[in-house]
């Protein structure tokens, strides 16, 4: 299958500072990624659909000016915390498509932020 | 609204004791349904698709069975490397989006 690569696998940070999450499709180019976030024993809850040189689509509830999303190339999708807080820290995954109507999702190994 | 259940929310097998996992589903229009298998600090790892009512597939000790409402994954003589959590996740017709179920957290014992 698709390779999906996530970096960093896990990140410490101090409240009140920024950090980026790297989403790449390795293989393929995806036109769609999503973000993902993960808290312990719970299942993935969509948090944005960006779609390469468009703006993302966040579902409700997302803060967008928090989490920022740029899509700036087939195979980058980038995801940063703004203004991290405690209650940021999660385990956050990204997917990638070929299309957005191709129903193949490949997963990336997901990224641990802690907030401290 | 689309919605994904999974059943049991844990299960507990000794090595060689075969088992279904649930996934109970609605969606006006089932585009695909997948299962994935997600080990801890990982991310999900893609199993099956399924498209339309009636199909099976299979993938060594796994087969996903797909009906109009429910998905069920099967689970032939599972060994302890089989341990992980299994999500279930529903694609509609309109939207790209996959809603994921709870997942099922399975444990095997040697």
């Amino acid at each position: 299958g698709a390779v999906v690569s996530q970096h960093p696998s896990w990140v410490i940070c101090k409240s009140g500072t920024s950090v980026k999450i790297e989403c790449r499709s390795l293989d393929f180019q995806a036109t769609t990624m999503f973000w993902y976030r993960q808290f312990p024993k719970q299942s993935l809850m969509l948090m944005a659909t960006s779609n390469e040189g468009s703006k993302a689509t966040y579902e409700q509830g997302v803060e967008k000016d928090k989490f920022l999303i740029n899509h700036a190339s087939l195979t980058l999708s980038t995801l940063t915390v703004t203004s991290a807080h405690p209650e940021d820290s999660s385990f956050y995954i990204c997917s990638a498509r070929f299309t957005p109507e191709n129903t193949e999702a490949f997963f990336g190994q997901g990224t641990r932020l802690t907030v401290v | 609204e689309d919605q994904v259940t999974q059943s049991p929310e844990a299960l507990r097998l000794q090595e060689g004791e075969s088992s279904s996992l649930n996934c109970s589903y609605t969606v006006s229009g089932l585009r695909g349904l997948f299962w994935y298998r997600q080990d801890p600090g990982k991310g999900p790892e893609f199993l099956f698709t399924l498209y339309s009512a009636g199909e099976e597939k299979e993938k060594e000790r796994l087969k996903a069975t797909l009906t109009k409402k429910e998905s069920f994954l099967h689970i032939t003589a599972p060994k302890p490397e089989d341990s992980a959590t299994y999500l279930c996740a529903v694609q509609g017709p309109y939207g790209q989006n996959f809603v994921f179920g709870p997942g099922t957290r399975l444990s095997v014992l040697p």
